[in-house]
């Protein structure tokens, strides 16, 4: 499986911007790069995904670099309620593994 | 449509004692995902239904472990012969398949699993 490689855990302060960055150097023509992140005490959440052009939904933007070996998920002005883990996944339409993800933190 | 439901939230049981959780997945997505969660840890990948087929079982799958989804709607994970390492948490997420890897997954609330 291609895998992806986050940082451990990041902060923010309350309305700023957050850039939250993946490496996943070995991914294939095919694999789809996809976000989810995981409240407290809840399942995993949708938050978006891309091929190879930027994405923009209400939620978040994926940059994703020229050459698809990295990407970053921005979200535009962090609230209290966006603190959570943040999972990176490459998927090409069979199983998604999650890894460690990245755990936010959002400082008021 | 309530999206995902798993039942039962939470189960305690006794070590040696078998367990079954039931998720039933959004009416129209014909693909069905299990996962185990420990404390602190990503979702781990268990197995995934497309309709009523397995088409993937991760090695964490043990032969203490059972997943079914007879009809292709809801499915069932039993655990045998239960340990005190299977405490943890239990997702399910469904999708509808796409013919991509543009498969956006929406998980359940979890069953949680205690063992004594």
């Amino acid at each position: 499986d291609a895998k992806t490689t986050q940082p451990n855990s990041m902060e923010s302060n309350e309305e700023e911007p957050v850039h939250l960055p993946c490496n996943h150097s070995t991914i294939s023509g095919t694999d789809y790069i996809h976000w989810y992140r995981q409240l407290p005490s809840q399942g995993p959440e949708y938050v978006i995904h891309g091929l190879t052009s930027n994405v923009n939904n209400r939620m978040a933007s994926l940059a994703i670099a020229e050459d698809r070996k990295s990407s970053t998920l921005i979200l535009h002005r962090a609230t209290l309620r966006d603190a959570a883990v943040y999972y990176c996944i490459l998927s090409n339409n069979n199983d998604m593994r999650f890894g460690a993800g990245t755990r936010l933190t959002v400082k008021p | 449509d309530t999206g995902v439901s798993q039942n039962p939230r939470h189960k305690i049981t006794k070590r040696g004692q078998n367990v079954t959780f039931r998720c039933d997945p959004i009416s129209e997505h014909n693909r069905l995902y299990w996962y185990r969660q420990t404390l602190g840890q990503g979702p781990e990948f268990l197995t995934y239904f497309q309709n009523e087929a397995q088409l993937e079982k991760s090695r964490l799958l043990s032969d203490r472990f059972s997943a079914e989804r007879p009809k292709g709607s809801f499915s069932t994970l039993e655990i045998q012969r239960t340990e005190q390492g299977d405490s943890a948490m239990y997702l399910c997420a469904s999708s509808l398949a796409k013919h991509s890897g543009a498969n956006v997954l929406t998980f359940g609330a979890g069953s949680r699993l205690t063992v004594l």
